[in-house]
């Protein structure tokens, strides 16, 4: 199947620093890539849905100036997260929607503020 | 709002004892039913798309059927490689995101 890449896999960051995730699509043109958050033993939460050359449609509750999302390309997404705090240690997971509609998701980013 | 429920929580197997996940939805018009299969640590690896009612499709020992209000994940003889948590979503006509349920965490002894 299609693969999507992220990276970093494990990032660890200072308390008030920001971080970014990126997110490619490396064998399909993605115009829908997605952006999920999952909480141990929990399921996943989406944060927001991102169209290439457009800004991000985040789910409420979400907030737009911390995490920032970025979809410059048809391959690569990027999620900052800015002036991080514990809190927003978690499971961060990028999804690409290809031209079949089919979803791919990748292996997932942890982050840990400290 | 959509809403996807999963059964069981979680469910224990012999290995070769056959079983079914189920999934119950309620969307404002399907676009399409997905399944993932999830591991600990990892992001979901896609499995199938169900579009329409009475449409099945088959991988290896899973086999995923759709009707008007519900999906079902077959496993035939699993072995405990098949251990995962199988998640279920819904994606609506009106946009692309999936709505997900809560997952099934399938556990199969040797």
């Amino acid at each position: 199947g299609a693969v999507v890449s992220q990276h970093p896999s494990r990032v660890i960051c200072k308390s008030g620093t920001s971080v970014k995730i990126e997110c490619r699509s490396l064998d399909f043109q993605a115009t829908t890539m997605f952006w999920y958050r999952q909480f141990p033993k929990q399921s996943l939460m989406l944060m927001a849905t991102s169209n290439e050359g457009s800004k991000a449609t985040y789910e409420q509750g979400v907030e737009k100036d911390k995490f920032l999302i970025n979809h410059a390309s048809l391959t690569l997404s990027t999620l900052t997260v800015t002036s991080a705090h514990p809190e927003d240690s978690s499971f961060y997971i990028c999804s690409a929607r290809d031209r079949g509609n089919t979803i791919y998701f990748g292996e997932g980013s942890w982050l840990t503020v400290v | 709002e959509d809403q996807v429920t999963q059964s069981p929580e979680a469910l224990r197997l012999q290995e070769g004892e056959s079983s079914s996940l189920n999934c119950s939805y309620t969307v404002s018009g399907l676009r399409g039913l997905f399944w993932y299969r999830q591991d600990p640590g990892k992001g979901p690896e896609f499995l199938f798309t169900l579009y329409s009612a009475g449409e099945e499709k088959e991988k290896e020992r899973l086999k995923a059927t759709l009707t008007k209000k519900e999906s079902f994940l077959h496993i035939t003889a699993p072995k405990p490689e098949d251990s995962a948590t199988y998640l279920c979503a819904v994606q609506a006509v009106s946009d692309y995101k999936l709505s997900f349920g809560a997952g099934t965490t399938v556990t199969v002894r040797a």
